[in-house]
Order: C-alpha cells, then sequence, then structure tokens
C-alpha cells in the first residue's frame, strides 16, 4: 500500500550504459516529479510532468528523458551514464487540481552508483 | 540562484530540548513548506505555511514566516531521538502552479543525543 514507489531501491552500474528507474503513485495524483539528490543533500528538481505538460530543468542533460505511459507512472530514463549521475533519484507526486498548494509526496529513492 | 538555505547546516542538541532551525529564500513565494529526511529515505511533508500566515502549529512543530525577510522559521520542541533527521525548507513559484516543483534548500542535519 506503498503511496509512491520506485524501483529499484539501488542500482550499480558502468559508465556508459543505459537505464531506467520506475515509479508508480497510488495517490490518484495528477503531477509527478523526478528530482536528483547528489552527496551533500542538495536536491534538485528535474522534471515535473502534469497532465501531459512536462517542464523539464534545463540544467538536466538531454541523456535523461522521463516517460509517462499513464497518470500514476513517471519512469526516467537515463542514457550513457557518466560518473556524474551517481546520485540519489526522488520520484514524488502532488495533486495540484484547482488548489495548488504543492504538497509532494516521496518515493524511497533509488541510489544510482555509476563505476 | 538557490532557493532556500537553511541554517545552522547540522545542530546536536540533548534529548528533550527545544531545535530551532532557520530558512531564507530568495524570491516572491506563494507558500513555504518543511520536510523531514530520515536517514535513507524519502521526505516526509510536515507543514505548510501560507505567505499570508506569519506563524502555523502542528504538534509538537511551530513555523513561522516573515516574508520581508523572506525567512521562516523551524521550531521543533521538546525533542526525541526519533527527530532526528534531515530537515528542508521548500518553497514553490510564486504563482501556485507548482508543476515546476519545489525548489528545496540545503538541509539541516539535526541529531538528537539521548
Amino acid at each position: 500500500d506503498t503511496a509512491v514507489s520506485q524501483t529499484p531501491k539501488y542500482l550499480v552500474t558502468q559508465m556508459g550504459n543505459d537505464k531506467s528507474i520506475k515509479c508508480e503513485q497510488n495517490l490518484g495524483h495528477d503531477t509527478m516529479y523526478w528530482y536528483k539528490q547528489d552527496s551533500k543533500k542538495f536536491l534538485k528538481i528535474m522534471f515535473s510532468y502534469n497532465n501531459k505538460e512536462l517542464i523539464i530543468n534545463e540544467t538536466v542533460p538531454n541523456r535523461f528523458s522521463p516517460k509517462s505511459p499513464d497518470k500514476a507512472h513517471l519512469n526516467l530514463h537515463i542514457n550513457s551514464l557518466e560518473l556524474g549521475d551517481s546520485a540519489v533519484y526522488f520520484c514524488a507526486s502532488s495533486q495540484l487540481g484547482t488548489r495548488p498548494l504543492n504538497i509532494q509526496y516521496f518515493g524511497a529513492g533509488t541510489r544510482l552508483s555509476v563505476l | 540562484s538557490q532557493q532556500g538555505e537553511e541554517d545552522p547546516q547540522a545542530l546536536s542538541i540533548q534529548e528533550g530540548e527545544n531545535a530551532t532551525m532557520n530558512c531564507s529564500y530568495k524570491t516572491s513565494i506563494n507558500n513555504l513548506q518543511w520536510y523531514r529526511q530520515n536517514s535513507g529515505r524519502g521526505l516526509v511533508h510536515l507543514i505548510l505555511i501560507r505567505s499570508n500566515e506569519r506563524e502555523k502549529h502542528s504538534g509538537r512543530l511551530r513555523v513561522t514566516l516573515d516574508t520581508s525577510k523572506k525567512s521562516s522559521s523551524l521550531l521543533i520542541t521538546a525533542s526525541r531521538a526519533a527527530d532526528t533527521a534531515s530537515y528542508f525548507c521548500a518553497t514553490g513559484p510564486y504563482s501556485g502552479g507548482g508543476a515546476d516543483g519545489l525548489t528545496f534548500g540545503k538541509g539541516t542535519h539535526l541529531i538528537i543525543q539521548p
């Protein structure tokens, strides 16, 4: 009954590989996000996806691409992984609707290690 | 520019004492939120204060907001060992649309000594 679930929890891979992280929310929310948390615990928004509208943080390399098969899922695909991509990636969701307070619900995170 | 910077970066206190963390931000806001992150876990929403509010309480939490100084504080009273975590303030876009996510500060790591 986890509200926002991401898989895998840990991902260890070689430089140059392509990988995906999956995210699902069962809260019925209309907006989902991906955040990156670096080694100093700084969290930065990467993408938000709301009713087919994708908003991209301009600092995110185009090797990163979100894909949303439906409102409950927002997966993250990463091509040609680099050492600097090592971080913890968090998926989150919120219900913006007509009252955009934007309280977000987070998954447990995926720790990506690129060797 | 980075929105939301917490102060101090780390705080260690004895159980039962009060813990105060501060946050400063740079642009106009619709609301400000505080989140907690336990080690190895995701963030959990604690409390939200709107831009037209000055103070808000929730259990042992007290949040203040000073929009003229662009700052907020989070007070945890009667701290417990379970309060050991990192605390982040977060702000959204002024328009309140929110679809472009929250901007988080660097967080305050709080350690409660038993």
